[in-house]
């Protein structure tokens, strides 16, 4: 047990639709970070919210957005959806209260995003 | 570029025998952080090692152990014994002190056969 949860498990849509995925965390650690996993691929770092302000961001277009809450959960939102986002997203939350690069990150069970 | 290299895509071995599974890193900070991760069939993320870039003792934990050589940027993984739960797949990522996300490798699934 991470104590990171995710929800939905699984999800639906159709090419153009838009999404919300979201995740909370029990250690109540002021940074999350949302990583998309293709499949037979690694995760890749989306981006990252820390104090719900984004703080560093990989190579996603900016219709993948996100929200951090004062309660420490967050939410990852993807506009006009297409048929290349259909992965696993996962959500991360360091395990000490120093910096991110040194913790390990303890991830969410993930959310099964399927776009057709 | 990838900041982590994982050659082997899949390997299968009987159980009980020992496996290696390899990682290389690319990185020209200093200072750095390296984890493995194994994911099995529910696909959460489950943590096992990390290593900072000035501590290159090996470790063992149980039929775990770990490989660090900064001289080959290399941070292998070994099972001893292995078991059928042993069965996922297992990334390698890489932390580094300037940035704030990890870079995963493409993992390797590993099978092991009773």
């Amino acid at each position: 047990e991470t104590g990171v949860t995710q929800s939905p498990t699984h999800l639906i849509k159709t090419r153009g639709q838009q999404v919300t995925l979201r995740c909370s965390s029990q250690s109540g650690h002021n940074t999350v970070s949302w990583y998309q996993q293709a499949l037979g691929q690694g995760p890749q770092f989306i981006f990252q919210y820390y104090r719900e302000e984004e703080n560093g961001r990989g190579n996603f277009p900016p219709r993948f957005s996100g929200l951090q809450f004062p309660n420490y959960s967050s939410e990852l939102n993807v506009n006009a959806l297409e048929l290349d986002d259909s992965a696993l997203y996962l959500c991360a939350s360091p395990s000490g209260k120093t910096g991110v690069s040194y913790n390990e990150q303890f991830f969410g069970p993930g959310t099964r995003l399927t776009v057709l | 570029a990838q900041k982590v290299t994982q050659a082997q895509t899949e390997i299968s071995v009987v159980e009980k025998e020992d496996v290696t599974l390899d990682c290389v890193y690319e990185t020209r900070d200093t200072t750095y952080y390296l984890f493995w991760y194994k994911q099995p069939p529910s696909g959460e993320l489950v943590f096992l090692i990390r290593r900072n870039s000035f501590d290159e003792q090996n470790e063992i934990s149980g039929r775990y152990s770990w490989n660090f050589q900064k001289s080959t940027s290399s941070f292998n993984f070994t099972i001893t014994a292995s078991q059928v739960v042993d069965s996922a797949v297992y990334f390698c990522a890489l932390s580094e002190d300037t940035g704030n996300q990890f870079y995963f490798g493409t993992g390797t699934s590993l099978t092991v056969i009773p």
